[in-house]
Parts: structure tokens; C-alpha cells; sequence
């Protein structure tokens, strides 16, 4: 079965400060890909980054990094002295080989940003 | 080049109506899939078309829902006699070739309120 859990629901801190947002995955594919997602008060949804299975090298884009560890089967996202425009919910998801049709998303995490 | 397209951004039905809910794919784009979002949930995935074809229905409720993408036009999911279950906002995405893992964009979403 494939999973993605994010077990913050919410997180709130003050704006500059640096914040992680945890996402932990199932799958029994060798080969897959993960996601994050931002959905901000608009609704849209934003892509933010795609990391393949094989590839887990740290990803770093402005004040976004992202650490992936295929030992611990986690992928999170951490955001570098936030900002009130980081405000949103954010989602983490997987698509594996076998299943390239679907992306299962977790529940996402709201982040509030305090200014 | 446009984006996903969905429209309306917004659309409320009285209970019993009937919704239907349009996706323009990205130019050069032949696969779509739909996912709905409930309330403070994540996103799940309904179905995966290509033209003319339905790859994958899994995820689509059994009854009064239905998805369509023609050789012409848009995709289009429709829900016949909505309930008041059936308000949730539904996005549609489209890659270039097979599976979501080559990369799916997103279109803004319709949200559905029933009344």
C-alpha cells in the first residue's frame, strides 16, 4: 500500500523564523517520485518540487530546501526565515512506478505566518 | 502557453442538478486526471483519461459520476444529481505522456457547493 503522512496539521511561527514540515511515506516501489505542493488562501495548487527515488541529493531553491533520506523514508521541506506570504497549506505526495496515474497526497500541513 | 484550464472557477448547484465540470489540458498535453479535495483534506485521485480512452476510473464514486475526454474539446467530469457530499473543490491535471511521474500540472480547480 502506498502512504503519505504528515502528521503536523498545523504549524505557526513568527515570521524569520525557520520552520520543517515532515512528511514520512509508504511505498513498495524501488522507483517513485515525491512531491510538494503549496496551496496558498487562493486555492491553487502550486507545485514546488519533484524528487526521484534515485536521486536523494538535498535540493536547495532560495529559502527552500528540501531533505530527502530514503533510510527513514521521509522527505521534508524545510523554509528558511519565513515570510507572511509562506502562508498556506502544504502538501507532500508520492506516484510510484507501478501506479503512474495517481498521486497520492497526504492531509497537508497549514503554516501560519505570524508577522 | 496557457496552463491547465479549468472552468468555471466556481459553480453551485441545487441538490438533484446536475454539475459539470471542464479541463483544458496543457497544449500538447493527452492525458488528464481528475482529484477531489473535501474540506480540510488532501487530494484523491478519481480518474485518468486519455483521449476518447478511460485508463483508470478506481478512484471515481460508483454512481452519478462520469468523465469524458473527446477527440475535440475538454475533459469533462460530470456528477448527475448532486448532494450536499459532492461540494468539494476538483482539480484536473495534465501530462504530455503516460503518468504523472514525467510531471503534471495543475489547473486552478472548480469549486462545487451544493445548495
Amino acid at each position: 500500500a502506498q502512504k503519505v503522512t504528515q502528521a503536523q496539521t498545523e504549524i505557526s511561527v513568527v515570521e524569520k523564523e525557520d520552520v520543517t514540515l515532515d512528511c514520512v511515506y509508504e511505498t513498495r516501489d524501488t522507483t517513485y517520485y515525491l512531491f510538494w505542493y503549496k496551496q496558498p488562501p487562493s486555492g491553487e495548487l502550486v507545485f514546488l518540487i519533484r524528487r526521484n527515488s534515485f536521486d536523494e541529493q538535498n535540493e536547495i531553491s532560495g529559502r527552500y530546501s528540501w531533505n530527502f533520506q530514503k533510510s527513514t523514508s521521509s522527505f521534508n521541506f524545510t523554509i528558511t526565515a519565513s515570510q507572511v506570504v509562506d502562508s498556506a497549506v502544504y502538501f507532500c505526495a508520492l506516484s510510484s512506478h507501478s501506479s503512474a496515474s495517481k498521486i497520492i497526497f497526504g492531509s497537508g500541513t497549514r503554516l501560519s505566518i505570524r508577522p | 502557453n496557457a496552463g491547465v484550464m479549468q472552468n468555471p472557477r466556481h459553480l453551485v448547484r441545487r441538490r438533484g442538478q446536475e454539475a459539470r465540470l471542464r479541463c483544458s489540458p496543457m497544449k500538447g498535453h493527452s492525458h488528464v486526471y481528475w482529484y477531489r479535495q473535501l474540506p480540510e483534506e488532501g487530494l484523491k485521485f478519481m480518474v485518468y483519461l486519455q483521449k476518447e480512452n478511460i485508463i483508470d476510473e478506481s478512484g471515481m464514486p460508483k454512481e452519478r459520476f462520469s468523465a469524458e475526454f473527446p477527440k475535440e474539446g475538454p475533459s469533462i467530469l460530470r456528477i448527475q444529481q448532486v448532494v450536499r457530499g459532492d461540494s468539494a473543490a476538483y482539480f484536473c491535471a495534465s501530462s504530455p505522456v503516460s503518468g504523472v511521474n514525467t510531471e503534471a500540472f495543475f489547473g486552478q480547480g472548480t469549486r462545487l457547493t451544493v445548495v
